[in-house]
């Protein structure tokens, strides 16, 4: 079965500076995809970016990219200039080719002003 | 445009009783997931379905059932509940991957107490 881990519990970043979220997977399949979801204090699971394993390209979205190392497999998030409502947990997960989800156990994200 | 949604938001239940939370998705979404979260820990999929009259297991699945008879609808019952499934119990659904974005929306979550 495919595993996903987040080696990090915590991390610190000052306020407006990049910080890097590490995940690395596990997996024999070809065709997968990788995700990254936040969650702040109040609970609720917000979808930031996806990247598929045939993708070329790294996926970007607004201050959130993915770089993408496919024959390290790692998966990791790149958020820039760090705000204060970033502070958060971040978790990186991955569908298999059968669809199924696996998330890695998480990354307390804080923004320090 | 709702998105997902989850009914109830919170419930406490006995040991053995049995109880079905609903999902909705009103974006046409073929995926729909069902995750539970304990505290300090990443999601665990229970269930998921790739499609209305379809259902898979997932990494969690004793205790549980699911049901797809519509689309936008996803059902996860517990026959008989124990203090093991007190949990909170998201449910997901996501945008295919045949062209297009993909991204999977959540719902708000349901807070389930089993004594």
């Amino acid at each position: 079965a495919q595993k996903i881990t987040q080696t990090q519990p915590g991390m610190f970043v000052q306020e407006k500076e990049a910080v890097t979220l590490d995940c690395t997977y596990d997996t024999s399949d070809q065709s997968y995809g990788l995700f990254w979801y936040k969650q702040p204090s109040s609970g609720e699971m917000i979808f930031l970016i996806y990247q598929g394993s045939y993708d070329e390209q790294n996926a970007t979205e607004g201050r959130y990219s993915l770089n993408f190392q496919k024959a390290r497999k790692s998966a990791n998030l790149v958020i820039s200039a760090s705000q204060l409502g970033d502070s958060a947990m971040y978790f990186c997960a991955m569908r298999d080719n059968n669809n199924d989800m696996r998330f890695g156990a998480g990354t307390r994200l804080t923004v320090k002003p | 445009n709702a998105g997902v949604t989850q009914t109830p938001k919170f419930r406490v239940l006995k040991t053995g009783q049995s109880m079905t939370l609903l999902c909705a998705q009103d974006m046409n979404h073929e995926y729909m997931y069902w995750y539970r979260q304990d505290p300090g820990m990443g999601l665990r999929l229970i269930h998921y379905s790739v499609g209305e009259g379809t259902t898979a297991k997932g990494e969690v699945p004793d205790g549980y059932n699911v049901s797809r008879l519509k689309k936008q609808n996803f059902l996860l019952g517990l026959e008989s509940a124990a203090p093991s499934q007190t949990s909170v119990y998201f449910c997901a659904s996501l945008t295919p991957t045949s062209g297009g974005r993909t991204a999977q929306y959540f719902g708000p979550g349901t807070r389930l107490l089993v004594l």
